[in-house]
Order: structure tokens, then sequence, then C-alpha cells
């Protein structure tokens, strides 16, 4: 069974500039989640995704993050401008989705390593 | 509030000592809690959850309802265990929340 795509795997931008993430989940797996996890830090949730609907977004700094699940499958993050403090590894993650038998896990991906110079 | 609190950011053992890496909670509903683990290089992975009550590579946790905790336990740590542990929550929403994590450390 195919794992959690994330691309790209590092991105180096200067302040100011914007960029974007990629991931595409297991197959079938209605819930989405992106994750930003500082250096020393647990992974902080910032969106989640049941199909191409939001189920919560309150940590996601929406002055600058968005993200989007338009057709309830791949998943974009895109941050514009970009600072400093955003240096972080964002991880991507599913599971199955709300209500569904064995609903528990979540596989996550290996992660986009964001360096903001 | 829902929270997750690793108290321990490294814990430190000899090979074949016991390791207890410690977790308290937060969370006003009935929850779900499973400990994550990621070692080098690796991805995230799920290491066990606590409705299956099961022992995964000799690792065991029991949720404490009344001390709401949900510490990891191991009886002789191994060379191989060393890696970054977190403890997560998952609400009824399915909302998902993660410890600061612990780092542990077997030395041989």
């Amino acid at each position: 069974e195919a794992g959690v795509a994330q691309s790209p795997r590092y991105k180096i931008i200067e302040k100011r500039q914007s960029v974007a993430f990629w991931c595409n989940p297991i197959s079938g797996h209605a819930t989405l989640y992106w994750y930003q996890q500082i250096l020393g830090q647990g992974p902080k949730l910032l969106i989640q995704f049941q199909n191409n609907g939001v189920v919560d977004d309150s940590q996601l700094p929406k002055d600058r993050f968005s993200a989007e699940r338009l057709k309830g499958v791949d998943s974009t993050l895109k941050i514009q401008p970009a600072k400093l403090e955003d240096s972080a590894v964002y991880l991507c993650a599913s599971s199955l989705g709300l209500g569904a038998a064995g609903d528990t896990e979540a596989f996550f991906g290996q992660g986009t390593r964001l360096t903001v110079v | 509030a829902q929270r997750v609190t690793q108290p321990e950011k490294l814990l430190s053992v000899f090979k074949g000592a016991p390791v207890e890496l410690k977790c308290n909670y937060s969370y006003s509903g009935s929850p779900e809690l499973f400990w994550y683990v990621q070692y080098s290089r690796q991805r995230l992975q799920l290491l066990l959850r606590h409705i299956s009550r099961e022992s995964i590579k000799g690792f065991t946790a029991d949720l404490n309802k009344g001390e709401t905790s949900f510490h990891l336990k191991k009886p002789f740590a191994q060379e191989e265990d060393s890696a970054m542990y977190y403890c997560v929550l998952r609400s009824s929403a399915s909302k998902i929340i993660f410890g600061s994590g612990t780092r542990l450390s077997i030395r041989p």
C-alpha cells in the first residue's frame, strides 16, 4: 500500500516569498491533516479536512497560510508571504475518516523541511 | 482545553534497564490515546493505541483515567529503541493532538 506522499522534501526561500507544499494521502482516506513541526517541538495541527471540507483550522495563521483540498483527495498548503519563524517541517497525514470503522490510525508523510532565510 | 504533556524532553537509560516515558493528558470526554514513534530518518509511525491493549516491540501503555496518564513502559530497553516518542490524543472529532515528545536514548 502506498503511503502518504509529500513534495518537495526540502525548500529554501527568502522571507516575504511564497511557497506551496503538496500532499497526496492514502487512497480512500477521507481525513487529511497538515501539521507544523518546529525544531524541538511536537507537531502542531494547522488544518484538518474531512473530504473537501474544513473540520478545524483554528490554529492556521490565516493572514499568511492557506490550504485547500478541492476534490477531496490531494491537498496544497501555501504560505504567502513567508516569515523567518515559518521555518519548520510541514507534515501531512491522513486517516480513514470520521466515523469510519477502524478509523483510529493516522499515517504520516515524510514531511517538507522549509527554511526561510 | 485539550492538551498532552510529556514532561521529559530527553530520557537516557542503559541497555537492559527499564524504561518509562511519561504522558499526561487533559480532555473533557473519553479520549483515544496513542504512542507514535519516529526513528532516525524515518516518518512518524504508530507504536500502539490504548484501545487494543497490546504490546508492541515489548512496549505497553495503560490508560489511567483517574490520573489522566498514559505512560509508556518497557521492562528491558534495547539499543534499537532509541527514537523520538510522542504521546498523542485523538478527540471525538478526529482531531489529533501531539505532546512535545521525548527523545529516548539507549546507552550500550
